[in-house]
């Protein structure tokens, strides 16, 4: 079993729909982020969390610390929102050891 | 553009060789990260460096791969006699080495061993 995982892996949406990714995690952690990756690899940081919910635009990310669970929702979603979203967590005494989700890839179609 | 660089963006090279990446990370990060992602997958640590001293490194990095940050500002990554599996996105991250500070990813290197 993956330390991290994500649901779904891929995503297909219709331009201003609602989308919501899922991320669980079993390990004890000191933050979680959330990454949009674009095809041509780079990645960007969208969110680090340690609790309770961030926004951000039209980006809104969540966590449940006694969950262990944390969704990212996008809402309005547009054609440019087409990456590859990762969940990532911060093992507890490391922020710098992150262990990475296998991302979810999302297609929002005009 | 995240203020990280890394050069060369593209590398293909034939099995058995040596190569060699470069990080330039945002120069007043402390903290420099390195990692692999192979298509399909999510990126994986590989070490990481806290100004000079390399701190940690994973067990996927084996003995052909080394890590150096030698003035605490940029770092190279090398793997000698690289094999078909090394074929990977490499990236880079940095952060200013505070506590629940994000990282900064560079664009990668994309390796491609023939």
């Amino acid at each position: 079993k993956n330390e991290v995982e994500q649901s779904p892996q891929n995503l297909t949406a219709q331009e201003g729909e609602f989308i919501t990714i899922n991320c669980s995690y079993s390990v004890g952690i000191s933050a979680l982020h959330w990454l949009q990756q674009h095809p041509g690899g780079g990645i960007v940081s969208l969110f680090m969390l340690s609790s309770g919910k961030k926004k951000h635009g039209r980006l809104i990310a969540t966590i449940n610390i006694q969950e262990k669970h944390s969704s990212l929702h996008i809402t309005a979603s547009h054609p440019r929102d087409s990456a590859v979203y990762i969940c990532a967590v911060s093992l507890v005494g490391s922020y710098d050891k992150v262990i990475f989700g296998p991302g979810t890839s999302l297609s929002v179609i005009p | 553009d995240t203020g990280v660089s890394q050069n060369p963006r593209h590398k293909i090279t034939k099995r058995g060789q040596n190569v060699t990446f470069r990080c330039d990370p945002i120069s007043e990060h402390n903290r420099l990260i390195w990692y692999r992602q192979t298509l399909g997958q999510g990126p994986e640590f590989l070490t990481y460096f806290q100004n000079e001293a390399q701190l940690e490194k994973s067990r996927l990095l084996s003995d052909r791969f080394s890590a150096e940050r030698p003035k605490g500002s940029f770092s190279t990554l090398e793997i000698q006699r690289t094999e078909q599996g090394d074929s990977a996105m490499y990236l880079c991250a940095s952060s200013l080495g505070l506590a629940r500070e994000t990282q900064y990813f560079g664009p990668g290197t994309r390796l491609l061993v023939l």
